[in-house]
């Protein structure tokens, strides 16, 4: 298996423009994270969805950032506009089910620069 | 609400000598704890579970951790630190938030520095 793939690996971008990063979870996991990782706040949940469906967003930050996804093999986290603030690794993670004992597998993260 | 607290921002220790990364929780029912381990440029990796039965947990790479109830505690340990085990290493507990999802929380992280 795979694991979870994230795209891209770095991305550098300047303030006020869009960025998308997208990840592809593992193979009949259904629940799916996005994190974001800085050395001020640490490991923070964004949005977590189950089977496709969005289920938790009050992680995220503000209406300037949004999540989808269309199948349960793609998901999309999109910032439009970015800001400098919002310089940090953004990881994806699945999971094979919705039990309070699965772990989560996590992709190499999206380190995020914004000029 | 759930939380789990790594009190050390850092821990040193020689190559050779037993390690202890620290970690206490909150949680309102049953806990469901796990310890994971970043490596730099990596995305975390899981390393152990807690979900019932013995409070000594063994997991990947020699680790082991102790839950203890009355303390509310999963210290992660090992008997022989490598230098290989100089990484981050994160506390979370999983449990269910006030709306009746699934909520993974993790600590703030502990790096841990082993001295050739």
């Amino acid at each position: 298996d795979a694991g979870v793939i994230q795209s891209p690996r770095h991305e550098v971008t300047e303030m006020g423009q869009e960025v998308t990063l997208r990840c592809k979870p593992i193979s009949g996991h259904n629940s799916l994270f996005w994190y974001r990782q800085t050395m001020m706040r640490g490991l923070e949940l964004l949005i977590y969805f189950n089977n496709n469906v969005p289920i938790d967003d009050s992680g995220m930050p503000e209406d300037r950032f949004s999540a989808k996804m269309p199948n349960a093999s793609f998901s999309t986290l999109k910032i439009q506009p970015s800001e400098p603030r919002d310089s940090a690794v953004y990881f994806c993670a699945s999971s094979p089910g919705t039990g309070r004992f699965e772990k989560l597998f996590f992709g190499s993260g999206t380190q995020l620069s914004v000029l | 609400a759930q939380s789990v607290a790594q009190p050390e921002d850092q821990v040193n220790v020689a190559e050779g000598n037993p390690l202890t990364v620290k970690c206490t929780y909150s949680v309102s029912g049953n806990p469901y704890l796990f310890w994971y381990v970043q490596y730099p440029n990596r995305g975390l990796q899981f390393l152990l579970k807690y979900i019932t039965g013995d409070n000594l947990v063994k997991g990947s790479y020699g680790f082991e951790a102790e839950f203890n109830k009355s303390q509310t505690s999963f210290h992660l340990k090992k008997p022989s630190a490598l230098v290989s085990d100089s990484a981050l290493y994160f506390c979370a507990v999983r449990d269910l938030n006030s709306g009746g999802y699934q909520k993974v929380t993790f600590g703030t992280g502990t790096k841990l520095q082993v001295i050739p």
